[in-house]
C-alpha cells in the first residue's frame, strides 16, 4: 500500500542553520505529496503540496521538490528560526481522498 | 484562516461505554475525515465522508465505529462500545473538494482515554 517514510525522528538546530528533513514515498503513479506542520495543542496545518515530477512546492521559506526518480520530497529551509520549532509531517494523498502521513519529525531550534 | 473545531478536547470513559466525538468543520466544506493517532505513533486515516455517505474507510474503522453529519450540524464519530485500544487522539478534518490534491484542514484533536 501507499506509505511515507521520514528518516529523522528529531532534528535539533540553532537559528540560521540550514534544515533538511528527508521524506521518501512508496506509491503507484503520481500521488500528491504534502508537507504539514503541527504546533503544540493544534492539528496539522497544510504547508504546501506538489503533484508532478520536478514540481517545487514552497511556503514560508520552506521548500521541497517532487522527485519521482528517487521517490523523494525532502523538506529544506535555508535559515531556520526559533518559531519554526514544531513537528513536520510528510504526507501522501491518494485518489480515494485519503492522506497517509509519515511518522513526523520534531524540529527544535535553539536561539 | 479557516478553523475546524473539535469538542471535547479531552474525554475519559470506561471501557464498554459509548462515546461521541464532535467536529465542527469549516463552513462550506463538503468532505470530512477522521484520523487516529495513538501516542508516539503515526497519524492514520480512519474514514472519509461526503454527501451523507462514507466513501472510504480503513481497517481501523471497526464495526463499533460510525460517522454521521445530520442536517449540516456536527460531523460526529461514535464508538459503541469502546475498547482499551481506542485510546488515542482523534483528529477531524474537512476539505472544500475531494481528490488526491485537496488540502485538508485539521482540528486540534480530541484526546480519548478509555479506562
Amino acid at each position: 500500500g501507499d506509505s511515507v517514510t521520514q528518516t529523522e525522528g528529531q532534528v535539533a538546530l540553532s537559528e540560521e542553520d540550514f534544515l533538511t528533513i528527508h521524506c521518501n514515498y512508496s506509491a503507484s503513479g503520481y500521488p500528491a505529496l504534502f508537507w504539514y506542520v503541527q504546533y503544540p495543542g493544534e492539528g496539522p496545518q497544510f504547508l504546501f503540496r506538489a503533484s508532478r515530477d520536478k514540481e517545487k512546492g514552497s511556503s514560508r521559506g520552506f521548500e521541497a521538490t517532487y522527485d519521482k526518480g528517487t521517490t523523494s520530497f525532502h523538506l529544506r529551509k535555508a535559515s531556520v528560526q526559533e518559531s519554526d520549532s514544531a513537528v513536520y509531517y510528510c504526507a501522501l494523498g491518494d485518489s480515494n481522498n485519503r492522506i497517509f502521513f509519515g511518522d513526523g519529525t520534531q524540529l527544535v531550534v535553539k536561539p | 484562516g479557516p478553523k475546524v473545531l473539535q469538542i471535547p478536547s479531552h474525554q475519559i470513559i470506561d471501557m464498554g461505554q459509548m462515546v461521541t466525538l464532535n467536529c465542527d468543520p469549516v463552513s462550506n466544506h463538503l468532505y470530512f475525515y477522521w484520523y487516529k493517532q495513538i501516542l508516539g505513533q503515526q497519524m492514520e486515516f480512519l474514514v472519509n465522508f461526503y454527501n451523507g455517505k462514507v466513501m472510504e474507510k480503513s481497517k481501523l474503522f471497526k464495526d463499533q465505529f460510525s460517522v454521521e453529519r445530520p442536517d449540516g450540524s456536527y460531523f460526529t464519530l461514535k464508538i459503541q462500545p469502546t475498547a482499551l485500544e481506542d485510546s488515542a487522539v482523534y483528529f477531524c478534518a474537512s476539505s472544500p473538494w475531494g481528490g488526491a490534491y485537496a488540502e485538508q484542514f485539521f482540528g486540534p484533536g480530541t484526546r480519548l482515554t478509555v479506562l
